[in-house]
C-alpha cells in the first residue's frame, strides 16, 4: 500500500526558509520511472505544480519557483525534503505530498496535505 | 501559465450522467495527452481517477470515463452515486517540467 505523509503545519516568517519532509511507503523512488515532489493550494493560484525528485536525484522544479527551491532525497529513509526560500504571505496554503508517475506525467498518490503558513 | 476553465459546480440526481469540462490552450491540452482528473473527498487526500485522457486506473469504476477534443478535456460520470459528491479537477502536462491545474468542480448529487 502507497502512502506519502508531510512533515507537521509549519509557521514561517516572511523571508524565512520553509523545510518539508515527505516520507513514503509502498514503493521504492529507485525503482524507476518515478517523482515524489509536492503541490500546492494557495488562496491566490489555487492549485500550483512545485517540483519533484527522482531516484536518480534529477530535480524537476516549477520554472516560476525554481530559483527558491532545493529538493534532496535519502532513500534509505524513504523521504523527500522540499526547501524554499524568501517565503512571503502568498505562499500560505496547503502542501501536497505527491508521487509523480513520469512516463505518462500524472500523480498517482497524494498526502492529505500540510498547511503552512507565513506570518510575521 | 493560466489555469485550466473548469465550471465553479456541476449537479446531477441519482443514476444520471453529468459531465465536467476543462478548457486550456494549444500549449497544454492542445498539445499533449498527458490529462488527468482527480476526485477530492472533503478532508480527504485527491484521488486519480483518469490518466492519459481516458484511462482508468485499477479500482476506478467504468462509469468514470474522459474525453478530449481540442483543447477541451472532459470528465463524464454515467450513473451518478452518492458517493460521486466531492471536489473534481484536471491536471495537464504544458511542457518544459511544468503542469497546469484546473480551477474545480464541486459535485453535488441531488
Amino acid at each position: 500500500q502507497v502512502t506519502l505523509r508531510e512533515s507537521s503545519p509549519a509557521l514561517v516568517k516572511p523571508t524565512q526558509t520553509l523545510t518539508l519532509t515527505c516520507s513514503f511507503s509502498g514503493f521504492s523512488l529507485t525503482s524507476g520511472g518515478l517523482c515524489v515532489g509536492w503541490i500546492r493550494q494557495t488562496p491566490g493560484k489555487a492549485l500550483e505544480w512545485v517540483g519533484c525528485i527522482d531516484g536518480d536525484g534529477d530535480k524537476f522544479y516549477s520554472p516560476s519557483l525554481k530559483t527558491r527551491l532545493t529538493f534532496s532525497r535519502d532513500t534509505s529513509r524513504n523521504q523527500v525534503v522540499l526547501t524554499m526560500t524568501s517565503m512571503d504571505q502568498v505562499d500560505t496554503g496547503i502542501y501536497y505530498c505527491v508521487r509523480l508517475n513520469l512516463a505518462a506525467d500524472f500523480f498517482d498518490y497524494w498526502g492529505q496535505g500540510t498547511l503552512v503558513t507565513v506570518s510575521s | 501559465q493560466s489555469a485550466l476553465t473548469q465550471p465553479p459546480s456541476a449537479s446531477g440526481s441519482a443514476g444520471q450522467s453529468l459531465t465536467i469540462s476543462c478548457t486550456g490552450t494549444s500549449n497544454d491540452i492542445g498539445e499533449y495527452k498527458y490529462i488527468s482528473w482527480y476526485q477530492q473527498r472533503p478532508g480527504k487526500a485527491p484521488k486519480l481517477i483518469i490518466h492519459e485522457i481516458s484511462r482508468r486506473p485499477s479500482g476506478v469504476p467504468d462509469r468514470f470515463s474522459g474525453s478530449k477534443t481540442g483543447t477541451t478535456a472532459s470528465l463524464t460520470v454515467s450513473g451518478l452515486q452518492p458517493e460521486d459528491e466531492g471536489d473534481y479537477f484536471c491536471i495537464s502536462y504544458a511542457g518544459n517540467n511544468n503542469y497546469v491545474f484546473g480551477t474545480g468542480t464541486k459535485v453535488t448529487v441531488l
